[in-house]
């Protein structure tokens, strides 16, 4: 079984500062990780994913993520945000090769301030 | 761009009463989910649904709950008797590949 923690319920950052937001992930089998994002009252968009390859990955909006096994990692950052950036970040994660469950985490919710 | 879609955006029903959720994935899709959200809390997953049969489901998805893809295009979800604890908002989401799923934009359903 695999399981996600997302440790902030809530980050608040002021508008074109960076933001992480921190996720890890626990799992006995090789995983595929994601990261979705929420706007109110709308359904979840795919940022980026990690397959395989390179532990660096770049998504939608200028967000990337990277992914560390060793430390079971895959958090998201992006340089400078924007207001339109505030939603809720969901971290994912799905045994690899299959097409079994997405297992989520709680979501933090970035909250970017003028 | 393709799009999942799902109907209708917002479902109210009495408890007890049977509901159908209904979901067109994109079209050239082959691997179809659903998954819930109760406010406030995370997304889970409900059940998976390939070559016309369940794949995998959750502990979540007991006998009340069944999908069918009763032709081409639509995905759906049916709850027998709906409970208070139903409500929620769930997703639809269909993938081509095994590790990519998009998501629909989500029914909430309201149980009084």
């Amino acid at each position: 079984a695999q399981s996600v923690t997302q440790l902030d319920s809530q980050v608040p950052v002021f508008e074109e500062a960076p933001v992480e937001l921190r996720c890890n992930y626990s799992s006995s089998v090789s995983v595929y990780l994601f990261w979705y994002v929420q706007y109110p009252n709308q359904g979840l968009q795919l940022l980026l994913k990690y397959l395989s390859g390179s532990t660096l990955v770049k998504g939608i909006n200028g967000f990337e993520a990277e992914f560390n096994k060793s430390q079971t990692s895959f958090h998201l950052r992006k340089p400078s945000v924007h207001i339109s950036d505030t939603a809720e970040y969901f971290c994912a994660v799905s045994p690899s090769g299959g097409y079994q469950k997405v297992t989520f985490g709680t979501g933090t919710k970035l909250q970017v301030i003028p | 761009e393709p799009e999942v879609t799902q109907t209708p955006s917002h479902q109210v029903t009495q408890m007890g009463q049977e509901v159908i959720l209904r979901c067109v994935p994109i079209s050239n899709h082959l691997y179809f989910y659903w998954y819930r959200q109760i406010l406030g809390q995370k997304v889970e997953f409900l059940v998976s649904f390939y070559n016309n049969e369940i794949s995998e489901k959750s502990e979540i998805f007991d006998d009340q709950f069944s999908v069918e893809r009763p032709d081409g295009s639509n995905f759906t979800l049916k709850i027998r008797s709906t409970k208070l604890e139903d409500s929620a908002m769930y997703f639809c989401a269909s993938s081509e590949t095994l590790y990519e799923q998009y998501f629909g934009p989500g029914t909430r359903l309201t149980v009084t």
